[in-house]
């Protein structure tokens, strides 16, 4: 149980294009999924937290015109990437806490999307 | 502000060792803390998580501890084996906050 999914799990995009990444909670219920950002090798940078039918809240640095990010139902969040350049690219990992049945703040973590911008 | 310290940064030693990975935190008033295990270029798989009021999580030939009071925890593998190769991440909760607050990581290698 507790299974997280991301797709694409890869993109390569061209400079200038949107990116839309999608994490599913594919058999519980989320009501806050989060949005994270790892370079290479290093840890994960928390970028925004996502409630289900209301705006993100972004932590501080993180441009919220460039990725944005939409939770419209308990098993969906998207992450678009607006005018993607090639600081962009890096790897995205989704997070989703569980509405009921685990320990507070309990977090299943997506396979990442890599994405590279060329 | 919490901050989450890993050391050390790499580890290398040879099959059936018993080792510790250490991981501190500044501030104490935490909700919990986890354990996470990343392979290279993959996602997070949670290992074990331990409440603020636990000393300690065990899941097969790992043992987690908890120390809340000086700020430290300790991810115990007995026995490793090369499959047990990857970054070990530590996370907390602080308390009134949802986020997780993530150490550097410490890269893993079990040499057959």
């Amino acid at each position: 149980g507790a299974v997280v999914s991301q797709h694409p799990s890869w993109v390569i995009c061209k400079s200038g294009t949107s990116v839309k990444i999608e994490c599913r909670s594919l058999d519980f219920q989320a009501t806050t999924m989060f949005w994270y950002r790892q370079f290479p090798k290093q840890s994960l940078m928390l970028m925004a937290t996502s409630n289900e039918g209301s705006k993100a809240t972004y932590e501080q640095g993180v441009e919220k015109d460039k990725f944005l990010i939409n939770h419209a139902s308990l098993t969906l969040s998207t992450l678009t990437v607006t005018s993607a350049h090639p600081e962009d690219s890096s790897f995205y990992i989704c997070s989703a806490r569980p509405l009921a049945g685990a320990s507070y703040n309990e977090q299943f973590f997506g396979p990442g999307t890599r994405l590279t911008v060329l | 502000k919490q901050e989450v310290t890993q050391i050390p940064a790499a580890l290398s030693v040879p099959e059936g060792e018993n080792l510790v990975l250490n991981c501190s935190f500044t501030d104490s008033a935490i909700y919990n803390l986890q354990w996470f295990r990343q392979d290279p270029g993959k996602g997070l798989t949670s290992l074990l998580l331990i409440q603020s009021s636990q000393r300690e999580q065990t899941s097969g030939r790992l043992n987690a501890s908890l120390d809340k009071s000086s700020g430290r925890s300790t991810l115990y593998i007995a026995a490793s084996q090369p499959g047990d190769s990857a970054t070990y991440l530590c996370a907390v909760v602080i308390q009134g906050a949802q986020k997780l607050v993530f150490g550097q990581g410490t890269r893993l290698t079990i040499n057959p």
